[in-house]
């Protein structure tokens, strides 16, 4: 299965873009780069998904690189509900959409 | 709105009692999963159902089994229940069988404590 590597954790202040970094260097043509990111004391929670090209949703906007190596999670505003633990992780039709989780980037959130 | 409900917030069992886990979602959803969660290990999968009575061993089956005999739920099943299986345990369902790219909901997990 193609690994992905984040940073351990990232600080931000409030009101501020958040750009999280996530490299994903053997990834194959079909994988999906999904993010994911757990509050505390929560279940994990779907933030969004590409394959090729940027996404945006209302939560964020996912940039994907031209070679799809890396891709880079965008929070335009952060805020403290943001605090959170944030997983970029690949799926493939293949392994029935399941998801391995790595330890991800614990992002902190400061006024 | 999707919604994943497990049976308990919390749970306190003994070595060796038979454990039940509950999981229902609320969306039609073919895909079922369970997840145990512990610190600096992270997430893993520990069974997955892709349909009614259809099931699939996860990375660490061990000392787990499950069950799914309608659609909408998906049990986790400790036969006998140890220590070491001490932990949160995450439900989670998605959209059909062979696509990566559907999303999974999560429920808010069930922290067992085995003594």
């Amino acid at each position: 299965d193609a690994k992905t590597t984040q940073p351990n954790s990232m600080e931000s202040n409030e009101e501020e873009p958040v750009h999280l970094p996530c490299n994903h260097s053997t990834i194959s043509g079909t994988d999906y780069i999904h993010w994911y990111r757990q509050l505390p004391s929560q279940g994990p929670e779907y933030v969004i998904h590409g394959l090729t090209s940027n996404v945006n949703n209302r939560m964020a906007s996912l940039a994907i690189a031209e070679d799809r190596k890396s891709s880079t999670l965008i929070l335009h505003r952060a805020t403290l509900r943001d605090a959170a633990v944030y997983y970029c992780i690949l799926t493939n039709t293949g392994t029935a959409s399941k998801l391995t989780f790595g330890t991800g980037t614990r992002l902190q959130v400061t006024l | 709105d999707v919604k994943v409900t497990q049976s308990s917030r919390y749970l306190v069992k003994r070595t060796g009692e038979k454990v039940f886990l509950e999981c229902v979602q609320d969306m039609d959803h073919e895909n079922m999963f369970w997840y145990r969660q512990d610190p600096g290990l992270g997430l893993r999968l520990i069974y997955f159902s892709y349909d009614v009575k259809m099931k699939e061993k996860g990375d660490i089956p061990e000392g787990y089994s499950v069950s799914r005999e309608k659609k909408e739920r998906f049990s986790l099943i400790l036969e006998s229940a140890s220590t070491n299986q001490t932990s949160m345990y995450l439900c989670a369902s998605s959209r059909l069988w062979d696509s990566a790219s559907y999303e999974q909901y999560f429920g808010p997990g069930t922290r067992l404590t085995v003594t």
